[in-house]
């Protein structure tokens, strides 16, 4: 691994339905963040977790949960996917307080 | 409330320079970031400030004033390969970034 991996790569799902986005990360940053990126849209930062063990919220948080259980795992899950989750979603990592941040490849999900 | 404002697209000609803009207004302020994102690819870092005045890094530089809530991106020696989207993002009092929508920009030959 190097750098960021997500999975997958993309996705359509039926509304209603439970998914996990996946994101590993091997530079053993403590930070990481999920966020989606809509067409006209800046990025929009769903949730960070600044440690292992924590997690905050961040703009558009509602529909989403993640945990961080270890330093390199940050998943993302949609408990009931809705039409408007459409969207490119990207993890992210960095120093904390520091630095730049690091994107992964993204993930495309489609809800029907 | 936090604002980023850059412009939605440019366009440019192989060889030439290109400025874009970046106005912002966040709470609080801890650093200026520009990346360069390909079209259905991630973002990629291009350069940081978090002072006054002009950072340059090859053909690309970027130039920051806090006191008037602004920066630009200039590129020089315009290539194809320069053809992207250049997003603008401010670090906030909370140290999250800030995104602004992009500026996409078009390079003729």
């Amino acid at each position: 691994i190097a750098g960021i991996t997500q999975a997958p790569t993309s996705q359509i799902l039926a509304a209603g339905r439970r998914m996990t986005l996946r994101c590993t990360q091997d530079m053993r940053h403590n930070a990481m963040y999920w966020y989606r990126q809509d067409l006209g849209l800046g990025l929009r930062l769903i949730h960070y977790s600044n440690t292992a063990g924590t997690t905050g919220k961040g703009e558009v948080p509602d529909g989403y949960s993640v945990s961080r259980a270890n330093t390199d795992d940050f998943p993302l899950t949609l408990a009931s996917a809705v039409p408007s989750q459409t969207s490119v979603y990207f993890c992210a990592s960095s120093e904390v307080g520091a630095g730049e941040q690091f994107f992964g490849p993204g993930t495309r999900l489609t809800v029907l | 409330g936090q604002n980023i404002d850059q412009p939605t697209e440019m366009t440019a000609t192989e060889g030439a320079i290109v400025q874009i803009n970046c106005t912002y207004q966040t709470s609080g302020f801890n650093g200026l970031f520009w990346y360069q994102q390909h079209a259905g690819e991630a973002p990629t870092f291009l350069s940081y400030n978090v002072l006054d005045g002009l950072e340059e890094k090859g053909r690309f530089s970027s130039f920051l004033s806090r006191s008037k809530g602004y920066s630009y991106l200039l590129l020089k020696e315009l290539q194809m390969k320069d053809s992207a989207s250049y997003l603008c993002a401010v670090r906030d009092s909370n140290y999250q970034l800030i995104w602004g929508a992009g500026t996409k920009l078009i390079i003729k030959p």
